[in-house]
């Protein structure tokens, strides 16, 4: 079965900093695609980046590129988003996606989801 | 960046009936349209990729159609555990990927 289980969420001062995980089990890690996605009330959900499996080649939203950095651990089976200069506008709930077959999109399957709050 | 607009944005039906979703985009993505559903306090998940192809495990009453800049997801007959959230998203010349910003199927 598989589960992706994401964490590192919690209340930050804007300018901060926060790194993600997302645990992989249940598949190949390194074969697929790697995702995050937010999703805020207001702005629903929103692509944030990928990463290819062998972790060579990444892409950002622009409302992010230059403060989030995408990596990953394939012999740990994780997946990681160094967040850095933090925002009030990135308060959302971060979930990691698995791409689907050899592709980056769409994602077959989600984490729940960890939350991140910017606030002073 | 593509611009996905649902409608209605929010959708009132009894258990039985047929649900009819439209995603319309800004400019034509071809098929690389992607819908999913989300229930409250859960993460989304995949129902149909690709215009009109149903995922791994997801009941023959949900379908897909459409192409270029119009698309459908209907539900030929609605079931209690229907009632939830729709996004459709695309891939077409990404980066980035864009969703759309939902349609709510609430039970009339």
């Amino acid at each position: 079965e598989v589960q992706l289980l994401e964490s590192g969420g919690g209340l930050i001062q804007p300018g901060g900093s926060l790194r993600l995980s997302c645990a992989g089990s249940g598949f190949t890690f390194s074969y697929y695609a790697m995702s995050w996605v937010r999703q805020t009330p207001g702005k629903g959900l929103e692509w944030v980046s990928t990463i290819y499996g062998s972790g060579e080649t990444t892409y950002y939203a622009d409302s992010v590129k230059g403060r989030f950095t995408i990596s990953r651990d394939n012999s740990q089976n994780t997946l990681f988003l160094q967040m850095n200069s933090l925002r009030a506008e990135d308060t959302a709930l971060y979930y990691c996606a698995k791409g689907w077959g050899s592709g980056s999109f769409p994602f077959d399957y989600w984490g729940q989801g960890t939350l991140v709050t910017v606030s002073s | 960046e593509i611009v996905l607009t649902q409608s209605p944005a929010t959708l009132s039906l009894s258990p039985g009936e047929r649900a009819t979703l439209s995603c319309r985009a800004s400019q034509s993505v071809g098929s690389y349209v992607a819908w999913y559903q989300q229930k409250p306090g859960q993460a989304p998940r995949l129902l149909i990729y690709d215009a009109s192809n149903r995922a791994t495990g997801v009941p023959a009453r949900f379908s897909g159609s459409g192409s270029g800049t119009d698309f459908t997801l209907t539900i030929s007959s609605l079931e209690p555990e229907d009632f939830a959230v729709y996004f459709c998203q695309q891939r077409s010349n990404w980066p980035p990927i864009t969703f759309g910003q939902g349609t709510r199927l609430e039970i009339k």
